[in-house]
Order: structure tokens, then sequence, then C-alpha cells
């Protein structure tokens, strides 16, 4: 079975600064894994996912991640925020069909 | 938009009444997801198709719900005797194939009263 945590409920930023959302995973297997963004009143949108490739994981709107597999982390990463960042964020460990979410993290983020 | 569509958006209803969801897939997805979210929750995995075929359900997954997927394009999800602890958003995915990324709907947010 697999399992995730995301280590903070809610991250508070100012504009500008980076970003840091993190997340542990637990697999008896060679998982993928994503970071989900979802914004009020939207749906679920893919910001990135790793599946073994590089290590560091390029996603969309300047978001990055790094697997660890030592630390047995997928941690979410942004140079700098932006308002339109403000939204939960969700890591998903994922072994075939069987998705396991994390609780996510609330981000806001500060003018 | 050819994305993952589900209706209604919204859904209030009386406890001990049916309620019934749709969720219309990606055309070209083959596989379709249930997932359950309630407040300061991620999604857990309800129940999946691949096709027509009914592959998993959860434990989450009381004899109450029934979920189908006829002709392997858009799925129903049906909650009969409705409590009110089935008050959650439900959302559906679709993925072409089992490595690849899910797609999700916007969900159906359902209040039992």
């Amino acid at each position: 079975a697999q399992s995730v945590t995301q280590l903070d409920s809610h991250v508070s930023v100012s504009e500008g600064t980076p970003v840091l959302l993190r997340c542990n995973y637990s697999s008896s297997y060679s998982p993928s894994l994503f970071w989900y963004v979802q914004h009020p009143n939207k749906g679920l949108q893919l910001l990135l996912k790793y599946t073994s490739a590089a290590t560091l994981v390029k996603g969309i709107n300047g978001f990055e991640a790094e697997f660890k597999k030592s630390e047995t982390s997928f941690h979410l990463t942004k140079p700098s925020a932006h308002m339109s960042d403000a939204a939960e964020y969700f890591c998903v460990v994922s072994v075939g069909h069987d998705m396991r979410f994390g609780a996510g993290t609330r981000l806001t983020v500060k003018p | 938009d050819t994305g993952v569509s589900q209706d209604p958006r919204h859904k209030i209803t009386k406890r001990g009444q049916n309620v019934t969801f749709r969720c219309d897939p990606i055309s070209e997805h083959n596989r379709l997801y249930w997932y359950r979210q309630t407040l300061g929750q991620g999604p857990e995995f309800l129940t999946y198709f691949q096709n027509e075929a009914q592959l998993e359900k959860s434990r989450l997954l009381s004899d109450r719900f029934s979920a189908e997927r006829p002709k392997g394009s858009f799925s129903t999800l049906e909650i009969q005797r409705t409590e009110q602890g089935d008050s959650a958003m439900y959302l559906c995915a679709s993925s072409p194939d089992l490595y690849n990324e899910q797609f999700f709907g916007p969900g159906t947010r359902l209040t039992v009263l």
C-alpha cells in the first residue's frame, strides 16, 4: 500500500517570495508521484508528474518538484509566488490505478 | 472544451432520498474513476472502470452506492437512501491508460439535509 503526508496544512507567503510545499510518501513499489492544484470551484489540475525519469520535474506555471528517494520526499517549489497561485495543492502517490492523495496544503499569497 | 464533465454541479437532497450523478469522460479515455472529497481532505478513491468493466471498489463504497458505465462511455454514480454523512464533493476522472495522469471533472457537490 502507499500513502502520502503533506507536512503543512497551510502555507502563507508574500507575493514574489519563494514557495515550498512539502510532501513525503510511502510506497512498497516504485510509485508515480504527482502534484495537483485545486482552485475554488474548479476541477483538479495537474501541475507536474514524476514517473521514474529525471528526478527534477518541471511543471506548469513555474512550479517544479524534486524526487528524493533516500528521503521519500517530493517537495514542490516555485521561485517567486504570484497572487494567482493561491489555491489548494495536493501531493499524490500512485501505483497503477491506485492514487492516494494527501490532505492538501492551502497556499495563501499576500500582496 | 473536451474535458471531463459532471452533472449536476450541485445537488441538495433530503435524507433518505436517492440521487444519481453523471460523468462524461474525455472521449478517447477508457479508464474512469470516482472519488469522494470531504471538506479539508484530499479525494478518496471510490471505484474505477476500464471500459464498461468495474474493476475495483473501495470499502468506502457501501451497498447503498452503485456505479455503472454501461457502454464504456459515460458513467453514473447512484446513492440510495442518502445519509448526512454522504455530503461531500463527488469527483470523476478519466485517463487514457493505467500509467498516465488522471484528468478530473469539476465535481458534483452533494448536500444531504
